[in-house]
């Protein structure tokens, strides 16, 4: 069964620094990698998503994807304390039944 | 509206008693999820719903019921609750029954079974 592991498991970032999160996945049938993001109290939401390998930027978040090693990084520039919150990646892979599988998430908290 | 709703948000339950979960959707997707969630795991996926079609997880297949009367709801139903169901149950929604889409979540529902 497909494995997503998400490092680190906690991170503090001083407001205004850079927070970078990683996240692999076991499955080399996967195809589809997101990055959500949960608020405390809230229901996760997607924040990015990334199909191909390479770079993808919005705003202050970039995302890169390194297909060959099943590898997905996130990173936030100009960190703010509202960026506090819990990181899940989340990778899709085409079985014929397809489904989602998402990592334990970093837990980034930016400390004003 | 983007919002998938959850139904409790808390739920205290028995040992032993049935427990039943309520999800609803409005933007008419097709694949309705199942998530359970503890703390520091990652949502472990329960079943699915495509459609009409219900897709249970092979590891969690007899632990779980799930209803979808109509394209808005769904259910999550436990027989007999254990300790061990005590967790977050989230509810997501999407387009197709693809895995390039992505999910809609609703806030969870808390279950606490003592």
């Amino acid at each position: 069964q497909q494995k997503v592991q998400q490092s680190p498991e906690s991170l503090i970032v001083p407001e205004g620094g850079m927070a970078s999160l990683n996240c692999t996945s076991s499955d080399r049938n996967v195809d589809y990698f997101w990055w959500y993001r949960q608020h405390s109290g809230k229901s996760p939401k997607m924040l990015m998503s990334i199909f191909s390998n390479g770079e993808k930027e919005e705003g202050r978040f970039t995302v890169h994807l390194n297909k060959a090693s099943l590898h997905t990084s996130l990173h936030i520039r100009d960190s703010q304390p509202s960026d506090s919150a819990l990181y899940l990646c989340a990778a899709g892979a085409n079985y014929g039944n397809e489904k989602i599988t998402f990592g334990a998430g970093t837990k980034l908290t930016i400390k004003p | 509206d983007t919002t998938v709703k959850q139904n409790p948000r808390y739920k205290l339950a028995r040992v032993g008693k049935p427990v039943n979960l309520i999800c609803s959707q409005t933007m008419n997707h097709d694949t309705m999820y199942w998530y359970q969630k503890k703390p520091n795991q990652a949502p472990k996926l329960l079943l699915f719903y495509y459609d009409k079609i219900l897709n249970r997880e092979a590891d969690t297949f007899e632990k779980f019921q799930s209803s979808r009367p109509n394209n808005s709801f769904c259910s999550l139903y436990i027989g007999s609750a254990g300790l061990e169901y005590s967790a977050m149950y989230l509810c997501a929604s999407s387009r197709g029954q693809i895995s390039n889409e992505r999910l809609f979540f609703g806030h969870g529902t808390k279950l606490s079974v003592l």
